[in-house]
């Protein structure tokens, strides 16, 4: 159980195109999702949390504008990067959240790679 | 803000050996760690937790262990296999209420290295 999926696995794109980026909690009711960044050899680095039908809130540093973060449903949260350029490759992690529940469940990630 | 650090960023062992993994923390709000492991290309996996009123939590092969004195935590693999290569993150949840409430601190991982 608690299995959270994202889609795509990886994509590359041009700079200056967006990219949808889509995370699932596919047997569960995910109240609080969150977006996590990744560069090579580094940490996960918290971009946002996205709480199920309200604004997310995102960390200091990151632009609300470029990273756009939708959770329509408790299934379903997506971050899009608008305009995306070379520095904004990376590897793109989500994590989903029982209510009530502390335990966060990861994504497989998605690889953004900008050309 | 505060952050959770580790003192070896890499550590490699031989097969069959024990492993201790350790990582400091310095935010005395925390109130729940968690040890992930991830492998290469993909997202983090869950390993143990542990809570503030707790020093001590065994799973299979692994245990955490607690020292709020000294805001120290790690991880302890038993019997470690090539399968356990992985990078190994602490996270600690900085305490329920307010904005902060689920959101997770990592440390900077370390590289587990299993030789055969």
């Amino acid at each position: 159980g608690a299995v959270v999926s994202q889609h795509p696995s990886w994509v590359i794109c041009k700079s200056g195109t967006s990219v949808k980026i889509e995370c699932r909690s596919l047997d569960f009711q995910a109240t609080t999702m969150f977006w996590y960044r990744q560069f090579p050899k580094q940490s996960l680095m918290l971009m946002a949390t996205s709480n199920e039908g309200s604004k997310a809130t995102y960390e200091q540093g990151v632009e609300k504008d470029k990273f756009l973060i939708n959770h329509a449903s408790l299934t379903l949260s997506t971050l899009t990067v608008t305009s995306a350029h070379p520095e904004d490759s990376s590897f793109y992690i989500c994590s989903a959240r029982i209510a009530g529940v502390d335990t966060q469940y990861f994504g497989p990630g998605t690889r953004l790679t900008v050309l | 803000g505060e952050s959770v650090g580790l003192h070896l960023p890499t550590l490699s062992v031989q097969e069959g050996d024990n492993s201790i993994i350790n990582c400091a923390y310095s935010n005395s709000a925390s109130d729940y760690f968690i040890w992930y492991k991830q492998e290469s290309g993909k997202g983090p996996q869950f390993i143990i937790d542990i809570r503030s009123n707790m020093d001590k939590r065994q799973g299979q092969r692994v245990t955490v262990l607690l020292n709020k004195t000294v805001k120290h935590l790690s991880l302890q693999i038993a019997a470690t296999q090539p399968g356990d290569s992985a990078v190994y993150f602490c996270a600690e949840n900085q305490g329920a209420g307010g904005t902060s409430y689920g959101k997770l601190t990592f440390g900077q991982g370390t590289i587990l290295t299993v030789h055969p």
